[in-house]
């Protein structure tokens, strides 16, 4: 049984650009999560989804940040226009239940130059 | 909005020695769980809590839940090396779409 697949794992891109981030959940796992991790920061709530329903995107920046989770394929965040602040650590996570431990990813690492 | 607080975000142990750390919400917990993430790696679930006052076993860790449920701390007893890397406690509320709120993590250094 895979495990959270995320990627790229590794993704530079130029300020303006567009990143897409995409996260496959485990088998059997409808909640998926994301997060967004800073050097020796703690790891920030971005979205939370199931399929074709965003939940909670109460962490997300209003502007530029999109997520989604279609029925058929992974779940894709998406960055447009980024600027250097976006440069972080972004992990997925998905659990089989509401309440249920959080399975991560390996996380894309987001560089913009 | 809530917060989970975990103070220091360093701590520095010699190899045999004992470890505890601990974790603070602001708000009332329905459940609260701890993740380790080696350097470089991915957070990975250690266990979690959900009756008041409840005490977890693994090995050389101690995982507690306060009666109070708004707080919570990991004991290691006699750290090894292999003990090292940022452990991350996350706490839900009860009605709260099932959102974990991350503390910032305490990262464990040991001297061999």
């Amino acid at each position: 049984n895979a495990g959270v697949m995320q990627n790229p794992r590794h993704l530079v891109r130029r300020r303006g650009q567009e990143a897409r981030l995409r996260c496959s959940p485990m088998k059997g796992h409808s909640h998926v999560y994301w997060y967004r991790q800073l050097p020796e920061e703690g790891l920030k709530f971005m979205v939370y989804l199931q399929k074709e329903n965003i939940i909670d995107e109460s962490g997300m920046p209003k502007e530029r940040f999109s997520a989604e989770f279609p029925k058929e394929g992974p779940s894709i965040l998406r960055i447009q226009q980024v600027v250097r602040g976006d440069s972080a650590a972004y992990f997925c996570a998905s659990s089989r239940e509401v309440t249920g431990e959080l399975f991560f990813g390996e996380g894309s690492r987001l560089t913009v130059l | 909005g809530q917060q989970v607080m975990q103070i220091p975000q360093y701590q520095h142990v010699q190899e045999g020695e004992d470890f505890t750390t601990y974790c603070n919400s602001s708000t009332t917990l329905s459940n609260i769980q701890w993740y380790k993430q080696r350097p470089g790696g991915h957070p990975v679930f250690l266990i979690q809590l959900v009756k008041s006052g409840e005490v977890k076993k693994q090995k050389r860790l101690t995982f507690q839940f306060g009666e109070a449920k708004k707080n919570s701390s990991l004991h290691i007893t006699a750290t090894q090396t292999t003990d090292v890397g940022t452990y991350f406690c996350a706490g839900e509320v009860a009605g709260a779409n099932s959102k974990l709120t991350f503390g910032k993590g305490i990262t464990l250094s040991v001297r061999p």
